[in-house]
Parts: structure tokens; sequence; C-alpha cells
């Protein structure tokens, strides 16, 4: 049974960078592709980006682009998610999930079909 | 990208049917067949209920089904049952923008 495990809660002070873990067991993690999705108290859902650990290379929205690097470590079956000037905006619940690649026009340019999540990591930004 | 747009809530009596809307554009919804349905209970992480607009997972009951029309997609929950009072999310590939999500859809069983 796959399962993904999410490090514990943080709590970051504005203009600094938070890494979160999501380690997975069972099945071949290397062909996984994990995404990144967040969710704001109150509010919906919001995808990040992700990453094939396989190939290495991430796909970001466009609205994180710069600010956020996802990786992922296949010794450890483990995805990273690093988020950087942080600003109280970004106080959420940050998920990781397995998902299915979008194949488009440029390549894989995104996920889907999120059939198994990490049980959420709480990322609170405060001065 | 704007998020995509559903109706904040939705409701009907155990038994009943409910249907709730996904609207976006002809760059996402409308142009490709990668639209999920998402159920979220409080305080849980969201859970798979269709993908490539009308595929159930494997233990997702069949009272669920998805189908699109033009730039909208829909989900329908046949025979209500209380534990389908959740929110309820869609999410559309989008051409530049990767994935977004719709505004979310609060389903209450009467």
């Amino acid at each position: 049974q796959v399962q993904l495990v999410q490090s514990g809660a943080e709590v970051k002070k504005p203009g600094s960078s938070v890494k979160v873990s999501c380690k997975a067991s069972g099945g071949t993690f290397s062909s996984y592709a994990i995404s990144w999705v967040r969710q704001a108290p109150g509010q919906g859902l919001e995808w990040m980006g992700g990453i094939i650990p396989i190939f290495g290379t991430a796909n970001y929205a466009q609205k994180f682009q710069g600010r956020v690097t996802i990786t992922a470590d296949e010794s450890t079956s483990t995805a990273y998610m690093e988020l950087s000037s942080l600003r109280s905006e970004d106080t959420a619940v940050y998920y990781c999930a397995r998902g299915q690649p979008i194949i488009a026009a440029a390549g894989i340019e995104a996920f889907d079909a999120f059939d198994i999540w990490g049980q959420g990591t709480m990322v609170t930004v405060s001065s | 990208q704007s998020a995509l747009t559903q109706p904040p809530s939705a409701s009907g009596s155990p038994g009943q049917s409910v249907t709730i809307s996904c609207t976006g554009t002809s760059s996402d919804v409308g142009g490709y067949n990668y639209v999920s349905w998402y159920q979220q209970h409080p305080g849980k992480a969201p859970k798979l209920m269709i993908y490539e607009v009308s595929k159930r997972p494997s233990g997702v009951p069949d009272r669920f089904s998805g189908s699109k029309s033009g730039n909208t997609a829909s989900l329908t929950v046949s025979g209500l049952q209380a534990e389908d009072e959740a929110d309820y999310y869609c999410s559309s590939y989008a051409v530049k923008h990767g994935l977004v999500f719709g505004t979310g859809t609060k389903v209450t069983v009467l």
C-alpha cells in the first residue's frame, strides 16, 4: 500500500524559507509523479508544481516560478518542496500528492489525477 | 489564471441527486479532457473521485459520475448519502498555467 508521509508543522518568519518533505513507502518511487498542492485556511486548493523523480526536472505553476523549488531524492524515496521569501499569505496546509503527468505541446507540463495524498503540513508565517 | 468557477453551495435530501458545475474556458476545461474532481471532508486531505472527465478510480462508488459539455464540466452525485456531505473541487489542465482548481462547492445533505 503506497503511503506519503510528510514532515511536521512549521512556524516561519516573513522573508525566510521553509522546506517540507514527503516520504513515500510502497511502490516504485522513481516512477511516481509527485505534486505539491496548498490550501490556505478556509480557502481552496492551489497547485504549486510537481516532479517525476526518475526524470529529475520539476514543473512549476507560473505563480510560484522563482520562489519554489521541488526536488526528489530517490535513495530515500523522499520529495521536497522549498518555498522562499515567505509572506503571511503563504500560511497554509501544504500537501504532497501522487498524480499522473499531463503531456502537452511542450512535453510534461503539469500533473493530474492525484490519487494518493500526504497528511498535510501546516506552515504558519508570522512575525 | 483565475480559478475555475463552481457554485459555492449545493444541497439535496438523502437519496436525491445533486450536480455541481465547473466552468472554465477553451484554454482549460473546454480544450482538454484532464478534468478531475476531489472530495474533501473537514480537516482531511482531498480524495480523488473522478479523473479524465468521467473515469472513476477503484473504490469510488458508481453514484459519482462526471461529464463535460463545452467549457463546463459537471459532477453528479446520485443517491445522496450523509457521508457525501463535504467540499468538492474540480481541477483542469490549463495552457501555460499547468493545473488549476475550481473555487470549491460545499455539498449539504439535508
